[in-house]
């Protein structure tokens, strides 16, 4: 399997829950982020993982929780959400050298009840 | 720092008709510039990228853009529009981060709608 692939598709949870969105690539990238994009919103970007360090994080509320245990795989850990947290999060790889730019994933679209 | 404008947040078309996007960016060194499409409920499709040489950059689903530095604009055009390219478009300009990594700024999209 190529590309970027997120699972799962669609995400129902209750704001007690404790769930986790994965991201897998097979690009040989090797910095990869994670995106929320809500209604009649901009993307916003959350994290950026470069080499498995994070090296970006934009202010994200400690209930977001993100993992990137190798180059190609990277997760976000949800707890204690809040409906407002309901939205797509897209992941993006990118290669660190050169500007080609990102590739994303189909998105997982949460909702939180 | 960064950043790009589009300044249509909506246009409508009727199919087979003539389309174009706009977008401005600001950056202070020669910019890496991309088009994105995304279908509803789906990630970011890759439509194109400009990096140097040619201003003209063609893409992909019959896509070009033109850069213009005098301008600080990277437009998308499409001759004849189809109703599957019903979408929203983002524009993103592209630079290396303090860490290494590619950095892309995204503006805020333009809803296509298609109309028969």
């Amino acid at each position: 399997e190529t590309g970027v692939t997120q699972t799962p598709r669609h995400l129902v949870m209750g704001m007690t829950n404790k769930k986790s969105l994965k991201c897998e690539q097979h690009l040989g990238h090797n910095a990869m982020y994670w995106y929320k994009q809500s209604a009649k919103k901009p993307l916003e970007l959350m994290f950026v993982y470069s080499l498995e360090e994070r090296v970006e994080n934009n202010s994200v509320p400690s209930r977001f929780s993100p993992e990137c245990p190798n180059s190609s795989h990277l997760f976000l850990h949800l707890h204690t959400l809040q409906p407002e947290d309901s939205a797509l999060y897209l992941c993006a790889s990118s290669q660190s050298r050169g500007n080609y730019g990102y590739t994303f994933g189909s998105g997982t679209r949460l909702t939180v009840v | 720092a960064q950043s790009v404008t589009q300044p249509d947040i909506h246009i409508t078309v009727s199919e087979g008709a003539s389309l174009e996007l706009r977008c401005n960016y600001s950056y202070g060194a020669t910019p890496y510039l991309f088009w994105y499409v995304q279908s509803p409920g789906q990630g970011l499709q890759l439509l194109l990228k400009y990096f140097s040489g040619d201003t003209l950059v063609q893409g992909i689903k019959g896509f070009e853009a033109e850069f213009k530095r005098s301008q600080s604009s990277f437009n998308l055009r499409k001759p004849s529009v189809h109703w599957s390219d019903a979408a929203e478009y983002f524009c993103a300009v592209g630079a290396k981060s303090n860490f290494g990594n590619e950095k892309l700024t995204f503006g805020t999209g333009t809803r296509l709608t298609i109309i028969p």
